[in-house]
């Protein structure tokens, strides 16, 4: 199994060029979840989506767009990328409901110009 | 909103015991957790506790909950080299319980 495939690994932007990083998992997961991991900030939510046709904003949504494209997919899109949203994204997946377990892909690194 | 607080370093000598802490705000959150990141890489859980439940040892790991304080510990028992990484805790909320919100992470450093 593939489990969470994200891509790109490595993007360099301009600033507001746009792009979409892209997110799939193979698992039949009802949630998934767009993180952004910056040094001494830890992990913040940026958006969410806990079954197919929802999404909600997490900590940090500003400057942000989503689309849970069906059960398989949600990707997260700068419209205008900033020099602020340089950081390391991952995307994560898990079943849903009581299951605790969440599973990551391994990150794209975007930096923006 | 949620927040959830870690001290950044820790730093042990092999064979000792590490005590890894973590605060949180949220009253209803139900499960908190302990993930681990090594270098270039995501996140892996170590292990989870509910949060009608005080303690939880797995092997070398016991988590301790203090839900009154809210305060959620980490014990990493006889920690090796290959321990050092940084340690999230994690707390479960939001509507349907569906939102994990991560701390800031403490680096462990073991030195041997």
């Amino acid at each position: 199994n593939a489990g969470v495939t994200q891509t790109p690994k490595f993007q360099v932007l301009k600033t507001g060029q746009s792009m979409t990083l892209q997110c799939a998992q193979d698992m039949n997961h009802n949630s998934m979840y767009w993180y952004r991991q910056d040094p001494g900030m830890g992990l913040r939510l940026i958006y969410y989506s806990a079954s197919e046709g929802t999404t909600d904003k997490g900590e940090v949504p500003n400057g942000y767009n989503v689309s849970r494209l069906n059960k398989r997919e949600f990707s997260l899109r700068l419209e205008s990328a900033a020099p602020s949203q340089t950081s390391v994204y991952f995307c994560a997946s898990r079943i849903g409901g009581t299951n605790e377990k969440l599973f990551f892909g391994s990150g794209t690194q975007l930096s923006v110009l | 909103g949620e927040d959830v607080e870690q001290s950044l370093f820790l730093s042990v000598r092999e064979g000792d015991s590490s005590v890894i802490n973590c605060t949180y705000t949220d009253s209803s959150s139900t499960y908190l957790y302990w993930y681990k990141q090594e270098p270039g890489a995501g996140l892996q859980l170590l292990t989870y506790i509910f949060s009608n439940m005080d303690m939880k040892q797995d092997q070398r790991l016991t988590v301790l909950l203090n839900k009154k304080d809210k305060h959620l510990s980490l014990r990493i028992a006889d920690t090796q080299t290959g321990d050092s990484a940084i340690y999230f805790c994690a707390e479960m909320g939001g509507t349907g319980f569906q939102k994990l919100v991560f701390g800031t992470g403490t680096r462990l450093l073991v030195s041997p």
